[in-house]
């Protein structure tokens, strides 16, 4: 398995109050990914990173921003949470190709905001 | 722009039965990837298969068989004899590799295998 963490696994709580969540991998990839998962959406990408401090839009990246200080950590954080961005969250991390250029995936995290 | 559509939301078979999870994309590049993620009601997703945009061959891998047809940009998923373990939500994504190889993931099929 690849070596991705997020933390914390669960987390609730409440509206207006900033959330960051944590990813930590221990692969040396270069490109790292959060995505949202909701009933009838699937996966959509809010942030990615394809290097230190290099980082960039998804699809659903309002309210939202991330930060990458280092290569192994990405963080995601919520400055002001509402209900509407409770869901689970999955981390995910690529080479880009040097080898075989599939996502793989962190455990995910399941934020309720109330 | 690029698009994946997985029709079906939700399938239910009685055990034994095969069943195909279809896969329809969009995309202007001539270069892509096609992606398999299952994801069990655990909740993790693993990776299944991928298969690139030059190689139409069909791949088997066990009971699990996939059909690649970029004339119909479709890109099926087929469990023969299904099993309860097969349980999980399948997840069909298209990715670019040139572009910091960004996945794009249909809606999922939720797949129900009955005992």
């Amino acid at each position: 398995d690849a070596g991705i963490t997020q933390s914390p696994r669960h987390k609730v709580t409440e509206t207006g109050t900033p959330v960051t969540l944590r990813c930590h991998q221990t692969e040396n990839h270069r490109y790292m990914y959060w995505y949202r998962q909701d009933p009838g959406h699937g996966l959509r990408l809010i942030h990615y990173s394809y290097g230190v401090k290099d980082t960039d839009k998804g699809e659903v990246s309002d309210g939202y921003s991330v930060s990458r200080s280092k290569t192994e950590d990405f963080l995601l954080t919520l400055e002001s949470a509402t209900s509407s961005q409770t869901s689970v969250y999955f981390c995910a991390i690529s080479d880009g190709g040097r080898t075989y250029n599939e996502q793989f995936f962190g455990p995910g995290t399941r934020l309720t905001v109330l | 722009a690029q698009k994946v559509t997985q029709a079906q939301t939700e399938i239910s078979v009685v055990e034994k039965e095969d069943v195909t999870l279809d896969c329809v994309y969009e995309t202007r590049d001539t270069t892509y990837y096609l992606f398999w993620y299952k994801q069990p009601p655990s909740g993790e997703l693993v990776f299944l298969i991928r298969r690139n945009s030059f190689d139409e061959q069909n791949e088997i891998s066990g009971r699990y068989s996939w059909n690649f047809q970029k004339s119909t940009s479709s890109f099926n998923f087929t469990i023969t004899a299904s099993q309860v373990v097969d349980s999980a939500v399948y997840f069909c994504a298209l990715s670019e590799p040139y572009n910091f190889n960004k996945f794009y993931f249909g809606s999922g099929t939720k797949l129900n295998v009955k005992p």
